[in-house]
């Protein structure tokens, strides 16, 4: 999987907008972006994947650059409840049948701190 | 509709014994993986499993084994513990009917956590 960076660590105020940038300046034509978080004391939980079109759901929404060489999380009003890590994971869109592979690959991710 | 649950919550072991950690995956889903994730890390793969059979392996040693039951339901084996082996273990599930797509989203269970003194 191509790899991306993020920063280590972001601080955002209670009820205000927050960015979480991506860089994936390798990723290939074929590659979706995932967004994981992971709250303290929990497992990762799914948070919006896209492919070229910028995507909205009830979490988040994620804003993907024309080139796709960069991508951003965008919380519209963080709570104290987003206080998580955000990972940024790549993912092959072309499938494989039989005894394919699955694995998703985490990096150190980006520590969101929000303030009361 | 219950998530991914995971057993025992929490567990210490000393070193050289082994553990067995269980892995209940959502409703419907028919794939499971594990991983390793230690202190200020991201989690690391360990293997896949569907229809009972290991489709996928990290770079783990032959120490680390499972297994997948007709029920979808998994076991994560670890023998001869290792201090480093301390580490949250967390179970993944999906629905892959074999085919694996890169906009399938996995679901996590919350973890065992895993002491060895």
């Amino acid at each position: 999987d191509a790899k991306t960076t993020q920063p280590n660590s972001m601080e955002s105020n209670e009820e205000e907008p927050v960015h979480l940038p991506c860089n994936h300046s390798t990723i290939s034509g074929t590659d979706y972006i995932h967004w994981y978080r992971q709250l303290p004391s929990q497992g990762p939980e799914y948070v919006i994947h896209g492919l070229t079109s910028n995507v909205n759901n009830r979490m988040a929404s994620l804003a993907i650059a024309e080139d796709r060489k960069s991508s951003t999380l965008i919380l519209h009003r963080a709570t104290l409840r987003d206080a998580a890590v955000y990972y940024c994971i790549l993912r092959d869109a072309i499938g494989y049948s039989g005894a394919g592979s699955y694995q998703l690959t985490f990096g150190k991710g980006t520590k969101l701190s929000v303030i009361p | 509709d219950a998530g991914v649950t995971q057993s025992p919550t929490h567990l210490i072991k000393t070193r050289g014994q082994q553990v067995t950690l269980r892995c209940s995956p959502k409703s419907g889903h028919d794939t499971v993986s594990w991983y390793q994730q230690a202190l200020g890390q991201g989690p690391q793969f360990i293997f896949q499993y569907y229809e009972e059979e290991e489709r996928q392996r990290g770079n783990f040693p032959d120490r680390f084994s499972g297994h997948q039951f007709p029920n979808y339901s998994s076991e994560l084996n670890v023998n001869a513990l290792l201090l480093g082996d301390s580490a949250l273990y967390l179970c993944a599930s999906t629905k892959t009917g074999g085919s694996y797509w890169g906009n399938q989203p996995q679901h996590f269970g919350d973890g065992t956590r895993l002491s060895i003194l």
